[in-house]
Parts: structure tokens; C-alpha cells; sequence
């Protein structure tokens, strides 16, 4: 069955350190794997997918198969990157499966 | 353009009765799925739809949950003798329903249930 884990619920870094969500998932087909981001009072919104290899932002995300992780990086956070960040896995039939999310907070 | 919306943004209702609640997908999506949030959780896989084809309803907790959705425009998620432990925030996404790349999920911005 299709899993993904995102261990922790929260996660504070100060203003200009790096950054590293954590993303695991479970699947025995070929994965496609996104990170969703709410910033504060906003909606759900898309932040990056693997298949893209894109920066945005600032984040990047490896898909590491052997690990089976997907984890989220940005060099040098920022304050307006404080938000709630969710590893999402689509199988074949565009379902989406979210990890349970974690809640960045940057320290100023 | 206008992005996915839903209504109402938030429904208290006593425990036992129905709630409906309404999405309208971005214009031109074929694909529309309902996702359920509840407090300190992931968002939960419901119902997906695509184009004509029949839904995907293999999230639905049980027979109670039910959603329709008018060729490819408004859809509706219907609860039944509502329980309390179906408070939560119930999202609807829309995208272009395209099946030969990873399709990027617009969300809207939620309805709060609240069932006392």
C-alpha cells in the first residue's frame, strides 16, 4: 500500500541556516512525488515535484529511490519561509497521498 | 483566473444531521478530488473524478459520504447523519486531468465542518 511519512510535526531553524524536511514513502510502482506548501491564512498550493528537477524558491528535492526519500532542502531559510509543508506521492491514477506534514518555523 | 472555490468556508451542524458541501473546480479541469483534513492529520484521499469516466471512490469512510459531480463543473460532497469525528476540514482540488504526466492539483480553500 502507498505510504508517506513525514516524521517530524515540527521544526524550527533559525533565519539563514539550512533547512532539511523530511520525506519517506512507501510504493511499489513508479513514484511521482511533490512537496505542497500553506503559508499562513493561504491555501494548499503546489511547491515543487521531482519530475520537474526545479528550485524554487530556494528548496530542492532528491528523489533518493534506494532511501525511498524525497526530502525537502533549502541552503539558507528565509522568514517567509514559515509554513506548512506536506510530501504528497501520486500514483497512476492521480491520487495524491500526503504525509501528515510538518510546520516550519523561522526564527528571525 | 479564478482559482478553485468552495462554499460554505465554514458549517457547524448538530450531530445526525445531512451537510452538503459545494466545489467549483477551475474551468476546463476535467479532474476534481475531495480530500478530508482533520485536526493534527494528513489530508485523507475521498473521491476522485475524471471527465465522464466513473469515480474513484475508494476513500469514502462509509456509506454516509457520498459526492456528485455535474459533467465537468460544480461537485458536491454529501454527509449523512453527520457524527462528530467528521469535523474536519474537507478540501476539493481540480486539475487539467491530464494521465500522461504527474497532473499538479489546484486546492481550494476548504470548508470547516464542525458537528457538535
Amino acid at each position: 500500500a502507498q505510504r508517506v511519512t513525514q516524521p517530524e510535526k515540527l521544526l524550527s531553524v533559525f533565519k539563514g541556516a539550512p533547512v532539511e524536511l523530511k520525506c519517506n514513502y512507501s510504493y511499489s510502482g513508479s513514484p511521482e512525488l511533490f512537496w505542497y506548501v500553506q503559508y499562513s491564512r493561504q491555501r494548499l498550493q503546489l511547491l515543487l515535484r521531482h519530475i520537474s528537477r526545479e528550485s524554487i524558491k530556494g528548496f530542492t528535492a532528491d528523489l533518493n529511490k534506494g532511501e525511498t526519500s524525497f526530502h525537502l532542502k533549502k541552503p539558507f531559510a528565509q522568514e517567509e519561509d514559515s509554513a506548512m509543508y506536506y510530501c504528497a506521492l501520486q500514483t497512476g491514477a492521480n491520487n495524491l497521498f500526503f504525509g501528515t506534514g510538518t510546520r516550519l518555523t523561522v526564527i528571525p | 483566473g479564478a482559482g478553485v472555490s468552495q462554499s460554505p468556508s465554514n458549517k457547524v451542524t448538530e450531530k445526525g444531521k445531512d451537510v452538503e458541501l459545494r466545489c467549483d473546480p477551475i474551468s476546463g479541469h476535467t479532474a476534481l478530488y475531495w480530500y478530508r483534513q482533520r485536526l493534527g492529520q494528513g489530508l485523507e484521499f475521498l473521491i476522485y473524478f475524471q471527465g465522464n469516466s466513473a469515480p474513484d471512490k475508494s476513500g469514502l469512510p462509509s456509506d454516509r459520504f457520498s459526492a456528485e459531480r455535474t459533467g465537468e463543473s460544480v461537485s458536491t460532497l454529501t454527509i449523512q447523519r453527520t457524527q462528530q469525528e467528521d469535523s474536519a476540514v474537507y478540501l476539493c482540488a481540480s486539475s487539467p486531468g491530464r494521465t500522461s504526466v504527474p497532473d499538479t492539483q489546484y486546492f481550494g480553500p476548504g470548508t470547516r465542518l464542525t458537528v457538535l
